[in-house]
């Protein structure tokens, strides 16, 4: 089964505007990490930001914010004020505390406009 | 500075024969891993490594082998077994037994015809 959905294949987004990539998760385990990372096109792994299973605010890293909502089990990452720089394809990730193995969602392809 | 270094990052090989990926880390991390990427696909999991001289197999581990003889290194073996080796292919660490985030190589590019 898949345990990270990520709905949107690509997306554009308008320069200094903000964008929101959709991440849905599937556990039974109350003790998780999810974790965004940025691919550009020269292929590194970059990591954006984590959030806990059991963190009470939602994650922010500068220009990066985490929007958990725990019920339904929604780890959406939103990026603020986008730049060219931006232009990237970006993976949700889940960790679980039972066997610690990182799952991947496909990915969503983000392209900022000038 | 402390990382995750893979050589080649470009790799050609003819059909048939095996391949190692090399992968080193610095960062005094237990847990290594493999993970493949297809184009515009997401990263699958292949063999993984909590403690020096022990690995598990991941989700797509036929066709490939690893060895973990020293806690900085983690090689990849492309076998001859392996139908489509074609890919990007991944190598991270950690510090083990946490939620902590996976630190990424830059990547090896095999291409096999």
């Amino acid at each position: 089964a898949q345990k990270i959905t990520q709905t949107q294949p690509g997306m554009f987004v308008q320069e200094k505007e903000a964008v929101t990539l959709d991440c849905t998760y599937d556990t039974s385990d109350p003790s998780y990490g999810l974790f965004w990372y940025k691919q550009p096109s020269s292929g590194e792994m970059i990591f954006l930001i984590y959030q806990g299973s059991y963190d009470q605010q939602n994650a922010t890293e500068g220009r990066y914010s985490l929007n958990f909502q725990k019920a339904r089990k929604s780890a959406n990452l939103v990026i603020s004020a986008s730049q060219l720089g931006d232009s990237a394809m970006y993976f949700c990730a889940m960790r679980e505390s039972n066997d610690y193995k990182l799952s991947f969602g496909a990915g969503t392809t983000v392209t900022v406009r000038a | 500075d402390g990382g995750i270094t893979q050589s080649p990052k470009y790799l050609f090989r003819k059909e048939g024969q095996n391949v190692t990926l090399s992968c080193e880390q610095n960062l005094n991390h237990d847990a290594m891993y493999w993970y493949r990427q297809d184009p515009g696909q997401g990263l699958r999991l292949i063999y993984y490594s909590q403690i020096v001289n022990d690995f598990q197999k991941g989700d797509i581990a036929e066709g490939y082998s690893v060895s973990r003889e020293k806690k900085e290194s983690f090689p990849l073996t492309v076998t001859s077994a392996q139908k489509n080796p074609t890919a990007f292919y991944l190598c991270a660490s950690d510090p083990g037994g946490s939620l902590d985030e996976q630190y990424f190589g830059p990547g090896t590019r095999l291409t096999v015809t």
